[in-house]
């Protein structure tokens, strides 16, 4: 199986900071990856997919790029409907496996 | 507006078998994926298998191999999952996602999720 490693496992920052979370897979996915947010008790929501592309209705502030083994997720200015947790997810290959979550707190 | 409506919480004793389904609508079902991804409490999410809507071609992790079946019926448009030999470990929040069946794959939407409790 793949395994796929966020980091880091938490953050904190305040409003309007830039975050970045780094996603980095076992081996190459090539661009199959995808970002997912997961609010308390709710359902996981995609934000991005093939590494790079905004899903539909997804502000333009969350971003993603990499590429292989590496990958990132960008928030460029942090609102406070932001402040929950992410999970990477690759889609190269079955099992579908996720990252363990990265938890952005306020600071 | 696409919709993914699970069925209800179940509570099951160790050994029994679970049954969840999941409604689709607002969309055309057999055009794509039914995934299943469960996360236990304070975990990250798992994925179990999937279905091919369309040809009902199946997939699962080897982890479940041997006691998931998830299976389809077109007419209801509707996908299922069933999880036999039950333990306290698969207590969790099942959920259903909808996937495309052509690259690149991501889980679109998503059902509410089933919280599926095994106790004695």
């Amino acid at each position: 199986d793949i395994q796929m490693t966020q980091s880091p496992s938490s953050l904190s920052a305040s409003v309007g900071d830039r975050v970045t979370i780094t996603c980095r897979a076992s081996q190459s996915i090539s661009s199959y990856l995808n970002w997912y947010q997961q609010k308390p008790g709710k359902v996981p929501k995609l934000l991005i997919y093939a590494a790079s592309t905004l899903q539909s209705g997804v502000p333009s502030r969350f971003s993603g790029s990499g590429s292989g083994t590496d990958f990132t997720l960008t928030i460029s200015s942090l609102q406070p409907e932001d402040f929950t947790t992410y999970y990477c997810q690759q889609s190269y290959t079955t099992p579908r496996t996720f990252g363990q979550g990265t938890k952005v707190e306020i600071k | 507006q696409v919709q993914l409506v699970q069925s209800g919480a179940e509570v099951k004793k160790p050994g029994a078998s679970v049954k969840v389904s999941c409604k689709a609508s607002g969309y055309t079902f057999t055009n794509y994926a039914i995934h299943w991804v469960r996360q236990a409490p304070g975990q990250r999410l798992e994925w179990m298998g999937w279905i091919n809507a369309g040809n009902g071609n199946t997939k699962y992790s080897q982890k479940f191999q041997d006691r998931i079946t998830i299976t389809r019926d077109t007419s209801a448009s509707t996908g299922y999952m069933e999880l036999s030999s039950l333990r306290s470990e698969d207590t969790a929040v099942y959920y259903c996602a909808r996937d495309v069946v052509v690259t690149p794959s991501r889980f679109d939407y998503w059902g509410q999720g089933t919280l599926v409790t095994v106790s004695s």
